[in-house]
């Protein structure tokens, strides 16, 4: 079975500098793999995702993640943090082919501070 | 915007009772899932439609049952409602399978509070 692990439930960072969160996946098969972002009170939002192309994915807001299969992760980064990135976000991988839900990680609450 | 639409945003009901989600998918979408979150239990697959039909289950419990109408939009019934059932449902949808290079868009959810 496919599962995802988020290794930090909070991370804090202050304007301008870089984001790093953190989000290891286990699969049995080539994963397709989505980073989700959830602001408060809003729905969830696709901000990128890995479908076996290429390795280093750029998605919106300056955000990016690379899949790394022998580290099995897929951790995503921002150069810059800015204060509308103040949100929650979901690692997600999709399940066994043939199978047709998104696993969801824990999420990682991300705080930017001034 | 996602081009899903929930209704309501918010219930609250009392334990006991029966409430009805409404979910319109995206134009031309034809899969349709329903996510359950909670505080203790995170993001849970429910259950998933494509054109009408049951595709797949998850961890749905048995007072919940879902359809998709032939124009698409999809229901989730929730009945004999316990505390525990407080949550933030959300509606998903997508052309075709999501894990088959598809991805959902997710709509901005119900939240429902029992009390």
């Amino acid at each position: 079975a496919q599962s995802v692990t988020q290794l930090d439930s909070h991370v804090s960072v202050s304007e301008g500098t870089p984001v790093l969160l953190r989000c290891n996946y286990s699969s049995s098969y080539s994963p397709s793999l989505f980073w989700y972002v959830q602001h408060p009170n809003k729905g969830l939002q696709l901000l990128l995702k890995y479908t076996s192309a290429a390795t280093l994915v750029k998605g919106i807001n300056g955000f990016e993640a690379e899949f790394k299969k022998s580290e099995t992760s897929f951790h995503l980064t921002k150069p810059s943090a800015h204060m509308s990135d103040a949100a929650e976000y979901f690692c997600v991988v999709s399940d066994e082919p043939g199978t047709y839900k998104y696993i969801f990680g824990t999420g990682t609450r991300l705080k930017v501070l001034a | 915007d996602s081009g899903v639409t929930q209704t309501p945003k918010h219930l609250i009901t009392a334990t006991g009772q029966r409430v009805t989600l409404r979910c319109s998918p995206r134009s031309g979408d034809l899969s349709v899932y329903w996510y359950q979150q909670s505080l203790d239990q995170g993001l849970q697959f429910l259950i998933q439609y494509y054109n009408g039909e049951e595709r797949a289950k998850g961890n749905i419990l048995e007072r919940f049952s879902a359809q998709q109408f032939p124009d698409l939009h999809s229901e989730l019934n929730l009945s004999s409602l316990e505390l525990g059932d407080s949550a933030l449902y959300f509606c998903a949808s997508s052309v075709g399978h999501t894990g088959v290079n598809t991805e959902a868009f997710f709509g901005q959810g119900t939240r429902l509070t029992v009390v």
